[in-house]
């Protein structure tokens, strides 16, 4: 009965392989989120989508792309993968977004992380 | 610009005390809060947030945290600190941009027996 799911837990590959990272949430959110934490803890959104539209797309290599089949699920495929993409990568969802001339105030709910580690 | 500073990496407390974790932010309107507490080898789960309702704001395991304007701080508190409180901790503000957060560059909480 997880809420938001991701698979792998861990992940550990060479340098210019693919992989793909799946996340999966059965709270009925519409909206999903990628971040990346680097090995300082600091955590940084990569991606959002809301019912499958990309609304966030920050300043990201091409090389990442996400993709949602449906809306409880967002994945992340990485190309070519590099030394410097070690982190743990969450996934999260939260409600709608809705903005009245001030902040969102939708709780995000994390996965548990993907550890990846490119050797 | 939003943004957020957490004005220790690192507090150490023993069992029993209190514990207080600062943070401060900068925001152009008014914002919608939150503390994160991620335990070792975990997922983030939230502790609280504030969105304007009231300026006290009580959470999870006995935490608090004051919305306070005029200091443009949000810090985090608890009376007596626990063992399981043990982990980092991360306070975030939402930007008003499809519910992007702005995380905080963490403090890490250690309890002394």
């Amino acid at each position: 009965d997880t809420a938001v799911s991701q698979t792998p837990k861990y992940l550990v590959t060479q340098m210019g392989n693919d992989k793909s990272i799946k996340c999966e949430q059965n709270l009925g959110h519409d909206t999903m989120y990628w971040y990346k934490q680097d090995s300082k803890k600091f955590l940084k959104i990569m991606f959002s989508y809301n019912n499958k539209e990309l609304i966030i797309n920050e300043t990201v290599p091409n090389r990442f792309s996400p993709k949602s089949p449906d809306k409880a699920h967002l994945n992340l495929h990485i190309n070519s993968l590099e030394l410097g993409d070690s982190a743990v990568y969450f996934c999260a969802s939260s409600e709608p977004t809705f903005f009245l001339g001030g902040a969102s105030q939708e709780t995000q709910y994390f996965g548990p992380g993907t550890r990846l580690l490119v050797l | 610009a939003q943004s957020v500073t957490q004005l220790d990496s690192h507090v150490s407390v023993s069992e029993g005390t209190p514990v207080l974790l600062r943070c401060n932010y900068s925001s152009s309107y008014s914002p919608s809060l939150f503390w994160y507490v991620q335990h070792p080898n975990k997922g983030l789960q939230l502790l609280l947030k504030y969105t304007s309702a009231a300026t006290l704001v009580k959470g999870i395991n006995g935490f608090e945290a004051e919305f306070k304007k005029s200091e443009t701080s949000f810090h985090l508190t608890k009376p007596s600190a626990h063992m399981s409180d043990a982990a980092e901790y991360f306070c975030v503000v939402s930007r008003n941009q499809g519910g992007k957060l702005i995380f905080g560059q963490g403090t890490e909480l250690s309890v002394k027996p």
